[in-house]
């Protein structure tokens, strides 16, 4: 069954560092997500994307926040300058436009 | 805003229980709805899912979900519970958005005793 695939499952950085964390989508998907789940809370939105640009992104989802898709498979998202209550598990997520989601096993973010 | 909300923060069973966690949400037009479980360390898998027709869904793993569009409620049953259901269960809606971004409830942690 196809999957999701995130890289790296553990980032450790410092304060202010910038991180990237990497998905590859399944491949026949058009919808791509991020989201994130702070440790014991709900899991939110952080932002879509379709058609090379983002479509809705959460008020989470500030300046300090970037998407790219930089190459036709691999779909990324970028913290410029961390913060500590940036540390959290974070989930890409791929969809066509009919089927289920298919999430990825997430990055574990810890900004100390 | 679209929400949704789940009654039961942490549900504690013996195995061969019966289980049924609640879910409901604030949408009245057309809403798909989900139901993933995490296991722990593990990443969101889908149990089972409603778009449209039968509103009793079968899912994996002897989940099922009734979908009831007059109480917004969408809640997960299984008969007989096992060890190893022991998870965090959200209920999740696509709803109003055209991007089908998913809004998730709170979870709830089962605990199921041997």
């Amino acid at each position: 069954e196809p999957e999701v695939t995130q890289t790296p499952s553990h980032q450790v950085t410092q304060m202010g560092q910038e991180v990237i964390l990497r998905c590859v989508p399944i491949s026949n998907h058009l919808y791509f997500y991020w989201y994130r789940q702070i440790l014991g809370q709900k899991v939110e939105f952080l932002v879509s994307f379709y058609n090379n640009e983002i479509s809705e992104k959460s008020e989470i989802f500030d300046d300090q926040f970037s998407v790219e898709r930089p190459d036709g498979s691999n779909f990324t998202l970028k913290i410029r300058s961390t913060k500590l209550e940036d540390s959290a598990m974070y989930f890409c997520a791929s969809t066509t436009s009919t089927h289920g989601y298919t999430f990825g096993s997430g990055t574990r973010l810890t900004v100390v | 805003a679209q929400s949704v909300s789940q009654h039961n923060h942490h549900v504690i069973l013996s195995e061969a229980a019966s289980l049924e966690l609640g879910c409901n949400y604030s949408y009245g037009g057309t809403v798909n709805l989900f139901w993933y479980v995490q296991y722990p360390g593990q990443h969101l898998q889908l149990l089972l899912k409603y778009f449209s027709g039968d509103p009793l869904v079968k899912g994996i793993k002897g989940f099922e979900a009734e979908f009831i569009k007059s109480k917004f409620s969408f809640n997960l049953r299984k008969p007989s519970v096992q060890w190893s259901d022991t998870a965090e269960y959200f209920c999740a809606v696509k709803g109003s958005s055209n991007t089908g971004k998913l809004i998730f409830g709170q979870g709830t942690t089962l605990q199921v005793k041997p």
